[in-house]
């Protein structure tokens, strides 16, 4: 079964640094790959989606990255704020074990002021 | 345009009683999916529903149940709940003619007792 896992766990930064999320799945068959942030108590708000044919996306101050053949995404986040401090998932669809999205366990993030 | 809502959002029910969850999709979408969130499993899959009719299903047992009506507003079901259930479940909505972004709800937060 597809199986998504993300590093790392947790990170935690000074503002204005920029950084790298990453995230890997087992099956490469995927339809697209999607992030999303989740702050606390709350549903997940979409940031980038990521087409299977699609290398990257970008969106303001994000920049998602996509390797089908390698299993790998990652999201880059640039000259980062106390406001992008949330939790992080990437979900991919499809593949060859089923349509659903599968959900990684998330990176929590905490910027520093 | 209004985005996923979900109701209710905060509910308590004792073990053995039955729960229905409500979801309205952001206008136009025609897929609705269902997951459910725990701090030890993270985000699983329940079911999704496209006009309808159930189009995926998750590894979770039938006392999960869902439905949709032809507006696309859908409704899952959990009965004989288990202190296990207690968890946010998360309603999300998605069209292809957007590229399949999904979008999510608030959640609803269940507390079995």
């Amino acid at each position: 079964k597809q199986e998504v896992t993300q590093i790392p766990a947790a990170l935690s930064v000074p503002e204005g640094e920029n950084l790298v999320l990453n995230c890997s799945f087992t099956d490469s068959a995927i339809y697209n790959l999607q992030w999303f942030r989740q702050d606390p108590g709350k549903g997940l708000t979409s940031l980038l989606l990521i087409q299977s044919s699609q290398r990257e996306q970008t969106s303001g101050r994000l920049n998602a990255s996509l390797d089908k053949s390698s299993g790998r995404s990652t999201l880059y986040i640039a000259a980062s704020q106390p406001g992008d401090s949330a939790t992080y998932l990437c979900a991919v669809k499809g593949g060859n074990y089923g349509q659903n999205f599968v959900f990684g366990p998330g990176t929590r993030l905490s910027v520093l002021p | 345009k209004a985005g996923v809502t979900q109701t209710p959002r905060y509910l308590i029910k004792t073990r053995g009683q039955q729960v229905t969850l409500s979801c309205s999709p952001i206008s136009g979408h025609r897929s609705v999916s269902w997951y459910q969130q725990t701090p030890g499993q993270g985000l699983q899959f329940l079911f999704e529903y496209f006009s309808e009719t159930q189009r995926n299903k998750g590894n979770f047992p039938g006392r999960f149940s869902g439905r949709q009506f032809s507006n696309s507003r859908s409704e899952m079901n959990v009965s004989t709940l288990e202190l296990g259930d207690s968890a946010l479940y998360l309603c999300a909505s998605s069209a292809w003619t957007e590229g399949n972004t999904i979008y999510f709800g608030e959640g609803s937060w269940l507390t079995v007792v």
